[in-house]
């Protein structure tokens, strides 16, 4: 699996966006990248998956720039309740024998009032 | 309501006991997973099986076991052999052509006293 590489925390305030950046220089032609959530003391969450360009949810939006070596996740307007580790994933989505998921440290996001 | 159950919350053994922590779900999912995850870390994967009756080593599957009887269950068995058995430890499902959206637990905390 590619490696990413995160800031380890950053700092926000209530109502901003938040931009949060994953490098992957090594990533494969076929991988795609997958961003996560975890609250403390709980399992992580499913918040996006793209390939190139730009994907928006419910949730967040992530972009890819062409080359595809970084990606950003963006949160738009955060609370409190964004305070969370958030985690960049990059590989494969395809099915086989390489069903491993690699999760780094991510980035802790503090959402200050 | 569909979700992944994992039980105890909470649980502390003596050292050089077995223990076996439980995980079900009923999303119907064919892959299971678990993961380990200690403090200011990221998670990291212990066992994974795609189909019932099969598994295969994660990362760090040594002083653990694991058994795939039935699509719904996933039990782990941390055994006397696993050096550092403290952990928070995450069971998740995914029923995708990948690993890369995965359902998490809430999570089992173990500690080894």
């Amino acid at each position: 699996l590619a490696k990413t590489t995160q800031p380890i925390s950053m700092d926000s305030y209530e109502g901003q966006e938040v931009n949060i950046t994953c490098s992957h220089n090594n990533i494969a032609t076929n991988d795609y990248i997958t961003w996560y959530q975890q609250f403390p003391s709980q399992g992580p969450r499913f918040i996006i998956q793209g390939y190139k360009t730009k994907v928006t949810n419910e949730v967040a939006s992530l972009f890819i720039p062409a080359d595809r070596k970084s990606s950003t996740l963006s949160l738009p307007r955060v609370s409190l309740s964004d305070t969370a580790v958030y985690y960049c994933l990059v590989g494969k989505n395809s099915g086989g024998s390489n069903y491993k998921l690699t999760f780094g440290k991510g980035t802790l996001l503090t959402v200050n009032p | 309501d569909g979700g992944i159950t994992q039980s105890p919350k909470y649980l502390f053994r003596k050292e050089g006991q077995n223990v076996t922590l439980s995980c079900e779900q009923n999303l119907n999912h064919d892959a299971m997973y678990w993961y380990r995850q200690d403090p200011g870390q990221g998670l990291r994967l212990i066992y994974y099986s795609q189909i019932v009756n099969d598994f295969q080593k994660g990362d760090i599957a040594e002083g653990y076991s694991v058994s795939r009887e039935k699509k719904e269950s996933f039990p782990l068995t941390v055994t006397s052999a696993q050096k550092n058995p403290t952990a928070f430890y995450l069971c998740a499902s995914g029923g995708g052509t990948g690993p890369w959206e995965q359902f998490f637990g809430p999570g089992t905390r173990l500690t080894v006293l």
